[in-house]
């Protein structure tokens, strides 16, 4: 069993709708990554979260809005949201950066449609 | 700019046979490369690699990492229907910045 836990698994969103994704650790882990992912291609980063701060924002759009409200969480806030955002949705954790040589754990995902 | 590249990019093979998936990678500050298996849903991880030249074994898979040719290899012996997944090959490079191929796609046969 994955040690990074992500609700909803599988989530249905309108253009107009606000929802919200959740991923939840309890390894300790100091860092927290959003990745998209689409069909057939790999992950791509979107955030990352040190120590709960934000360090890494790959050109997101601000119809994406994350949060980590403590180390253990992580929330990716959606609003307006369009078709082209459907997409695996997947949070990963790793260890601090100094201590950085390895291993990304993921979660299970959550399957994101936007009608 | 940092890049992994797998080949080949699919793969069809039958039970029982031997598969080696490639990756190379052209990075500024290398950390470690990963190994993932991806079947459904989120990756599995499979080996971490950091020095060249010792090669990592679980079970029937094996990997190896050769620093100065920039290249890793998987390797699959007897294959079985389970194995049929997206192999991720992932470079970390710097703080964070988690580099994946496009993965080579295995699908095995009865």
């Amino acid at each position: 069993d994955t040690e990074v836990t992500q609700t909803p698994k599988h989530l249905v969103m309108g253009m107009t709708n606000k929802k919200s994704l959740k991923c939840e650790q309890h390894m300790g882990h100091r860092a927290m990554y959003w990745y998209k992912q689409k069909a057939k291609k790999p992950p791509e980063l979107m955030f990352v979260y040190s120590y709960e701060k934000l360090s890494i924002n790959e050109s997101v759009p601000s119809r994406f809005s994350p949060e980590c409200p403590n180390s253990s969480l992580l929330n990716l806030h959606l609003h307006a949201l369009q078709p082209e955002d459907s997409a695996l949705y997947l949070c990963a954790s790793s260890q601090e950066p100094d201590r950085l040589t390895g291993e990304l754990f993921f979660g299970e995902g959550s399957r994101l449609t936007v009608l | 700019e940092d890049k992994v590249v797998q080949s080949p990019l699919s793969l069809v093979v039958h039970e029982g046979d031997t598969v080696t998936l490639n990756c190379s990678y052209e990075v500024t500050n290398f950390r470690s490369l990963l190994w993932y298996k991806q079947e459904k849903k989120a990756p599995t991880f499979l080996f971490m690699l950091t020095s060249s030249g010792i090669e990592k074994k679980s079970g029937r898979l094996s990997s190896i990492l050769d620093k100065k040719e920039l290249f890793s290899i998987l390797n699959i012996t007897a294959t079985q229907t389970g194995d049929s997944a997206v192999y991720l090959c992932v470079h970390l490079s710097g703080t964070y910045k988690y580099i994946f191929g496009t993965g080579t796609r295995l699908k095995v046969l009865a």
